[in-house]
Order: C-alpha cells, then sequence, then structure tokens
C-alpha cells in the first residue's frame, strides 16, 4: 500500500520559518494538498495541487512537490498556526486517497 | 455557502453496522465535477480516508475498509451516506464528509479536500 511520512514534530520560534515534509515514492509526479486541524476543529485546507492557496490562507502557507518529497512551508510563523498538519495525495495505483501521518507543529 | 453537516447514532454495538448521513446545503450532490466523501479520525490519531462518491466518476473505496463499507447518495435530500458493516472498537473516530472538487473521470486529488463537516463521534462499545 502506498504511504506518505512525516516528522512527528517540528518546533519553531514566533517569526521564524517552519518546514515540514511528507514522503512518498515518486510523490513528485502525483498532486500533493496540506491540511491544518487545530484541536476540536475539523481539518482545513491549506495547500492544493502542490502550491496553490486557497483564497482565504495566508500568504505565509508555500508548498512544494519534487521527486518523493512535499514540503509545506510556513514563514513569519505566527502563534496561531499552532497545529497538526496532514499531507495528502492520491495513489492511482491502489485508487485510495493517502494521508500522511501528521506533524504537529509547535510555535515556541 | 456550501455546508456539510454528519449525523447518526453516537454509540453503536459489535458487530453491529454503523450508519451515518451527511446532508449538504448551499450547494448540490449531484455536481458532476464534485466527489463526496467519508474521512475518520480515531481519538488522538492521523485522518483516514474512508471513501469518496461522484454522480460522475463512480464510488472508490480505502482498499482496507473496501470489504465492509458502502457509500451512496440520496439525491432527492441532497444526503450523503455511509455504511460500515462488522464493526469493532478500532472503528471508535470522529466522522467527517467534506467534498473534493474534481472534474470527470476518476479521482486525481488535484484539488483536495476544500470543504468538511464539523465531524460526528461514534463509540463503538457493547
Amino acid at each position: 500500500s502506498y504511504e506518505l511520512t512525516q516528522p512527528p514534530s517540528v518546533s519553531v520560534s514566533p517569526g521564524q520559518t517552519a518546514s515540514i515534509t511528507c514522503s512518498g515514492d515518486k510523490l513528485g509526479d502525483k498532486y500533493a494538498c496540506w491540511y491544518q486541524q487545530k484541536p476540536g476543529q475539523s481539518p482545513v485546507l491549506v495547500i492544493y495541487q502542490d502550491s496553490k492557496r486557497p483564497s482565504e490562507i495566508p500568504e505565509r502557507f508555500s508548498g512544494s512537490n519534487s521527486g518523493s518529497t512535499a514540503t509545506l512551508t510556513i514563514s513569519g510563523t505566527q502563534a496561531m498556526d499552532e497545529a497538526d498538519y496532514y499531507c495528502q495525495a492520491w495513489d492511482s495505483n491502489t485508487h485510495n486517497y493517502v494521508f500522511g501521518t501528521g506533524t504537529k507543529v509547535t510555535v515556541l | 455557502q456550501l455546508r456539510l453537516q454528519e449525523s447518526g447514532p453516537g454509540l453503536v454495538k459489535p458487530p453491529e453496522t454503523l450508519s451515518l448521513t451527511c446532508t449538504v446545503s448551499g450547494g448540490s450532490i449531484r455536481i458532476t465535477s464534485d466527489y463526496w466523501g467519508w474521512i475518520r479520525q480515531p481519538p488522538g490519531k492521523g485522518l483516514e480516508w474512508i471513501g469518496s462518491f461522484s454522480s460522475s466518476g463512480g464510488t472508490y473505496y480505502n482498499p482496507s475498509l473496501k470489504s465492509r463499507v458502502i457509500i451512496s447518495v440520496d439525491r432527492a435530500n441532497n444526503q450523503l451516506s455511509l455504511k460500515l458493516s462488522s464493526v469493532t472498537a478500532a472503528d471508535t473516530a470522529v466522522y467527517y464528509c467534506a467534498r473534493h472538487p474534481n472534474g470527470s473521470g476518476p479521482p486525481q486529488g488535484i484539488y483536495g479536500l476544500d470543504v468538511w463537516g464539523q465531524g460526528t463521534t461514534v463509540t463503538v462499545s457493547s
């Protein structure tokens, strides 16, 4: 089965840049998206089609996808960005919409 | 504004069938370019896609759950339903419904799950 692996946790100081990786076999050949989930809330789409932002998502969120790794970058991280983040991609071989293992971002 | 609302029993006994409904308002479940999916999240764990339905593209299920899942649509009431049979404690989770725009044909995962319901908690226990 297809798997997407993320680091369990990332820590960042306010105003600094946080980078979250998502690794999977030939992930660069698929479309990656990213979700933010705060405690007790539903996930929110922050990046789709590798690097596009929904209109309501701040510009400090950006994404890239190449080779076997997709990356979500949060520039000028704010306290409100503290949350769990999940990557996701559609695997056409297994017809499975796979989520990554999730990363907890802590703003220290 | 598109809104999704999940509903159903909060407690299900093993090995019965879990049945949930997702009511769509502010939009139509008949739009052929959209998929409508179910996702779950066990307590303290990550997200798991269960399956998705499209009026034009058909139905797709997570291979690990495929033998126990049925997703269907009530077009008259603009509702998506989920049935998960032979439940065990491992099926205890928050269940979400969500939309993923796609275009025609099989899912491609281009646009992500852009609108989510608030989720409903289901506990499996005797």
